[in-house]
């Protein structure tokens, strides 16, 4: 079946523009998770959605950064008047249900550029 | 807090060579504990998991057990291949949580 998928694969921006990124999970996955990795790094934890729950945020690095996940599917990423330093690639991972053996299944992410 | 600490890369090995990657943790409690890998112009995938102390997970060749009395999950291959070359990552769900820690990921390349 289908992966999880992203959307658009790369984002180039200017300096203080919004941008909003998608996820498409695996169809019937509750869980979904977003990861920055930046260059050199490993996956930083930003945001976690579980079902129809209030997500955990606590890994937004500040309020320029949120998410939303409707109809516990599609999930989008948006980051309000982009910084250089939030050039990474976003990404995004299902799995399955609340288990914390769960497999997570990533998607290509999306390298953002901002300029 | 918790935290996971992979070994740094680089590291290039010869085909048929054995590989380890080392990966130790703090944590609290006994979490479940993850190898990823990222193969090259691909997306993260599951390469093996142990949920408990003592087990060991397996997957292509690739080992890692679970120590609890060392708090390690080292990654090893008696025999790495060209199609190994990969990052891979060690990570684990912290302190009851879902905000999953991963390391800063261990490139391997194996030459033919």
């Amino acid at each position: 079946g289908a992966g999880v998928s992203q959307s658009p694969s790369n984002k180039v921006t200017e300096k203080g523009k919004d941008v909003e990124l998608r996820c498409d999970p695996i169809s019937g996955h509750t869980a979904l998770y977003w990861y920055r990795q930046s260059l050199g790094q490993g996956l930083e934890f930003l945001i976690y959605f579980q079902g129809n729950s209030a997500p955990d945020k606590s890994g937004l690095p500040s309020d320029r950064f949120s998410a939303e996940r409707t109809g516990g599917s599609v999930s989008t990423l948006t980051i309000q008047r982009t910084q250089q330093e939030d050039s990474a690639v976003y990404l995004c991972a299902s799995s399955q249900g609340a288990d914390r053996t769960d497999t997570q299944y990533f998607g290509p992410g999306t390298r953002l550029t901002v300029l | 807090g918790d935290s996971v600490t992979q070994m740094e890369g680089p590291v290039t090995l010869s085909e048929e060579a054995c590989l380890t990657i080392n990966c130790t943790y703090t944590a609290t409690g006994y979490p479940s504990l993850f190898w990823y890998v990222q193969y090259p112009g691909e997306g993260l995938q599951l390469l093996l998991k142990a949920t408990k102390a003592d087990d060991k997970g397996s997957n292509k060749g690739f080992e890692a057990t679970y120590r609890k009395e060392t708090t390690s999950f080292h990654l090893e291959k008696g025999s790495v291949q060209v199609s190994d070359s990969a990052v891979y990552f060690c990570a684990l769900p912290p302190g009851g949580t879902y905000k999953y820690i991963f390391g800063t990921g261990t490139r391997l390349k194996v030459l033919a």
